[in-house]
């Protein structure tokens, strides 16, 4: 059973450019978390889906930043007009049950550079 | 919001040696976990440990939770070079898992 994969690891966008950041969980894993790691900080919560739909995205900033998790293939995180403050990793993370129930699987992140 | 918060924020012991990381968090909890993140890569999950439980080990692991304190720690024994890593604790909150910003340990042989 592969792993959490992500794609691509890193990516570089000047600045007002669009980054799409890929995840594919693991096989039987229909819940989907997105994180964010500045350098030398820990993890951020951004976004939490389950198949097609989104449960909470409170930890996602109000604009510019989208999330989904379709049907079939992997969840896409979306960042619009990239700024040089998105520069980060982002991680995703994958479960098969419910939050609170067990632990997390994750990715081995994107790192994203904006120039 | 809710979070846990570790403590040293960097370690640095020889190996052999044992290393004790805390965690504190804020509002009462289902479970806390410890995770493992190699510089660069994606973080990988130690132990989780359930409220009602108060000690947890697993190999060279063992961890201790006090809901009184709310606060954790994770005791590395017998430490290896290969233990080098940043350490996180993470509490569930509703949805998610938070994370706090993790003690860096280093491990010299």
């Amino acid at each position: 059973n592969a792993g959490v994969m992500q794609n691509p690891r890193h990516l570089v966008r000047r600045r007002g450019q669009e980054a799409r950041l890929r995840c594919s969980p693991m096989k039987g894993h229909s819940h989907v978390y997105w994180y964010r790691q500045l350098p030398e900080e820990g993890l951020k919560f951004m976004v939490y889906l389950q198949k097609e739909n989104i449960i909470d995205e409170s930890g996602m900033p109000k604009e510019r930043f989208s999330a989904e998790f379709p049907k079939e293939g992997p969840s896409i995180l979306r960042i619009q007009q990239v700024v040089r403050g998105d520069s980060a990793a982002y991680f995703c993370a994958s479960s098969p049950n419910p939050p609170g129930t067990g632990e997390l699987f994750f990715g081995e992140g994107s790192r994203l550079t904006v120039l | 919001s809710q979070q846990g918060e570790e403590d040293p924020q960097a370690l640095s012991i020889q190996e052999g040696e044992n290393a004790t990381m805390n965690c504190s968090y804020k509002t009462s909890i289902n479970n806390l976990q410890w995770y493992r993140q190699n510089s660069g890569r994606g973080l990988v999950h130690l132990i989780l440990i359930r409220s009602n439980e108060r000690e947890k080990h697993s190999g060279r692991l063992r961890v201790t939770l006090d809901t009184s304190k709310k606060s954790s720690s994770l005791l590395i024994t017998a430490s290896r070079a290969a233990d080098t890593a940043s350490y996180f604790c993470a509490t569930d909150a509703g949805t998610a898992l938070i994370f706090g910003k993790g003690t860096t340990l280093s491990v010299s042989s």
